[in-house]
């Protein structure tokens, strides 16, 4: 079976940049997650979908971050403009039903000089 | 406000003995909890869980315990191997939720 799929694996961007972050679920999976990760704030959520639906984008830092789910096979996560504050890796993860264990993908290491 | 702590932010151990990870939380909504294990460079993967009608769940090598009324449930690895050495995060939702709320997680580093 294949996991939940992350491109690219890493990304090195000037600031001002337009960044997106790719994510495929795995299939049949009705939730996704989009996570970010670094040393000062840990794992935290930006946001997540139900069946394509974006229910909470409460983690969502500003307005330079957006979300997309167009299908229930893709999903896009965009920054712009791209600032060095941003330098994170970033997690996608989806799950089968409500509140069960995520699965994760590798995760996009992002750098933005 | 931080719902879910993971007080140690490292963990060292030998070979063949018990690891304890712990994780204490706020929100007493929360009725499901998980704990992941990362490697670097790689996504974090589930590893066992357990619903607040249980106070312990057990898998092979890794046991999870619940203490509801402390609020607080701890992971153990027994035996401990070298191959556990990971970060490991604790993470709790509640049924009603589509979300989990991840601590900062504990670095297990298991010496040969």
């Amino acid at each position: 079976d294949a996991g939940v799929i992350q491109s690219p694996r890493h990304e090195v961007t000037e600031m001002g940049q337009e960044v997106t972050l790719r994510c495929k679920p795995i299939s049949g999976h009705d939730y996704l997650f989009w996570y970010r990760q670094t040393m000062m704030r840990g794992l935290e959520l930006l946001i997540y979908f139900n069946n394509n639906v974006p229910i909470d984008d409460s983690g969502m830092p500003e307005d330079r971050f957006s979300a997309k789910m167009p299908n229930a096979s893709f999903s896009t996560l965009k920054i712009q403009p791209s600032e060095p504050r941003d330098s994170a890796v970033y997690f996608c993860a989806s799950s089968l039903l409500r509140g069960q264990p995520q699965h994760f993908g590798d995760g996009t290491r992002l750098s933005i000089l | 406000d931080q719902q879910v702590k993971q007080n140690s932010p490292s963990l060292s151990v030998q070979e063949g003995r018990i690891s304890i990870l712990n994780c204490d939380y706020t929100n007493s909504m929360f009725d499901y909890f998980l704990w992941y294990k990362k490697y670097p460079a790689e996504g974090p993967t589930f590893l066992i869980s357990i619903s607040s009608i249980k106070d312990k769940n057990e898998d092979g090598r890794f046991t999870v315990f619940l203490n509801k009324s402390a609020k607080h449930l701890s992971l153990h690895i027994v035996p401990s191997q070298p191959g556990d050495s990971a970060v490991y995060f604790c993470a709790a939702s509640n049924a009603n939720a589509g979300k989990s709320t991840f601590g900062d997680g504990t670095t297990l580093t298991v010496k040969p």
